[in-house]
């Protein structure tokens, strides 16, 4: 079974611009979450989709939005970056069942993004 | 506020040592924790996690311990090998919790040879 999928690996882009990262999830998998790892703050929760809706969103500011298809393909847009934005960006996926607090979570290799 | 806290940074053992890996956390509405592992260039995976009303989960050469009283879970590595050379995060849950997963900011391990 073909693991998370995110394109593209690498981005650099400048302040101002936006961006938005692609997330494919493990086949059968209804959850889709996305974190941020930097050096400084370490992972950190930016929201969940699971059947196209947001189900759980973390602390970060209305710059950072998200959608989820039909298909359960997931996108995150960060608008008018800042150099703070640079990061791995990562998306992990689950089942998405009613238990699903407690599910393992498989997560991708990541984007990196850098903001210049 | 950091919720879930790992505060070495970084750990050096010799091969075939056990390895103890730390992790604090201060919301005791958490029920559920877990150890993921992150090599270089790639996501975390997951490793083993146990759930509040245990005090102690077992996998191979991997065991989480959970002290509840304490607020505090470790992971041992017995015995450390190079492979597992890695970063290691510990990570939390709560039920109905708006976090999906609150994780700490890694340990750097570091097995030699």
């Amino acid at each position: 079974k073909a693991g998370v999928t995110q394109t593209p690996r690498y981005l650099i882009k400048t302040r101002g611009q936006q961006v938005t990262l692609s997330c494919s999830p493990i086949s059968g998998h209804r959850s889709v979450s996305w974190y941020q790892q930097t050096p400084g703050q370490g992972l950190q929760f930016l929201f969940e989709y699971f059947s196209e809706t947001q189900r759980n969103k973390g602390n970060f500011p209305g710059r950072f939005s998200g959608r989820q298809f039909s298909n359960s393909r997931s996108e995150m847009n960060v608008s008018t970056l800042e150099l703070g934005d640079s990061a791995l960006y990562l998306c992990a996926s689950s089942l998405g069942g009613l238990a699903a607090y407690q599910e393992t979570q498989y997560f991708g290799p990541g984007t990196r993004l850098l903001v210049l | 506020d950091q919720q879930v806290k790992q505060n070495s940074p970084s750990l050096s053992v010799r091969e075939g040592r056990i390895s103890i890996l730390n992790c604090d956390y201060t919301n005791s509405m958490f029920d559920y924790f877990l150890w993921y592992k992150k090599y270089p260039a790639e996501g975390p995976t997951f490793l083993i996690s146990i759930s509040s009303i245990k005090d102690k989960n077992e996998d191979g050469r991997f065991t989480v311990f959970l002290n509840k009283s304490a607020k505090h879970l470790s992971l041992h590595i017995v015995p450390s090998q190079p492979g597992d050379s890695a970063v290691y995060f510990c990570a939390a849950q709560t039920q109905g919790g708006s976090e999906k997963l609150v994780f700490g900011k890694g340990t750097k391990l570091t097995v030699n040879p």
